[in-house]
């Protein structure tokens, strides 16, 4: 186990609506990435989080939106849900932000939308 | 553009044999590698890694060899167990805060 946490582990939601997903990193670890992981493919990166503060985005639009709290814990929301949302959505946590930092990851949020 | 991508879907094993997954890069300025494995309804466990200024590393079991000149990644299972049977990821970063490009991954099938 990583030590990377994450809540809840399914969720079905309808279209429209918003949804917050948590995550828990591993103990030490001060930065927080996302990733969106449709079935079949691999995970592709939606943003990071370093310090609280965002330290890079991937190619997801603005309604998809996180927080990092002090503790380093993460948020993910996502907001006016569309059915491609539906998908495996990964957290990894790892020592710093630079290249070449592993990144362990949890074990994911079922997200369905109907 | 830029992508990391698996040479077969699935590779069917025999327990007790070598396994090798092969994974090409098109990015020559990737400069740290890494291999997932993800079993059904897990997220990604950490393998092994490499940088580009190394060729070859070992680890339990793994190693993973790394061809700068074709841009080819691969990583070798020795005495391949039903454990082993997973998706396996190659991903790179590129980028100063450590984004991970992902291929879609190789089905590896370990059979008695």
């Amino acid at each position: 186990e990583t030590g990377v946490t994450q809540s809840p582990t399914h969720l079905i939601k309808t279209r429209g609506q918003q949804v917050t997903l948590r995550c828990s990193s591993q103990s030490g670890h001060n930065t927080v990435s996302w990733y969106q992981q449709a079935l079949g493919q691999g995970p592709q990166f939606i943003f990071q989080y370093y310090r609280e503060e965002e330290n890079g985005r991937g190619n997801f639009p603005p309604r998809f939106s996180g927080l990092q709290f002090p503790n380093y814990s993460s948020e993910l929301n996502v907001n006016a849900l569309e059915l491609d949302d539906s998908a495996l959505y990964l957290c990894a946590s790892s020592l710093g932000g630079g290249q070449g930092e592993t990144q362990y990851f949890g074990p994911g949020t079922r997200l369905l939308v109907l | 553009g830029e992508s990391v991508g698996l040479h077969l879907p699935t590779l069917s094993v025999q327990e007790g044999d070598n396994s090798i997954i092969n994974c090409a890069y098109s990015n020559s300025a990737s400069d740290y590698f890494i291999w997932y494995k993800q079993e059904s309804g897990k997220g990604p466990q950490f393998i092994i890694d490499i940088r580009s200024n190394m060729d070859k590393r070992q680890g339990q079991r793994v190693t993973v060899l790394l061809n700068k000149t074709v841009k080819h990644l691969s990583l070798q299972i020795a005495a391949t167990q039903p454990g082993d049977s997973a998706v396996y990821f190659c991903a790179e970063t590129t980028d100063s805060w450590g984004k991970l490009q992902f291929g879609a991954g190789t089905q590896v099938v370990v059979t008695p």
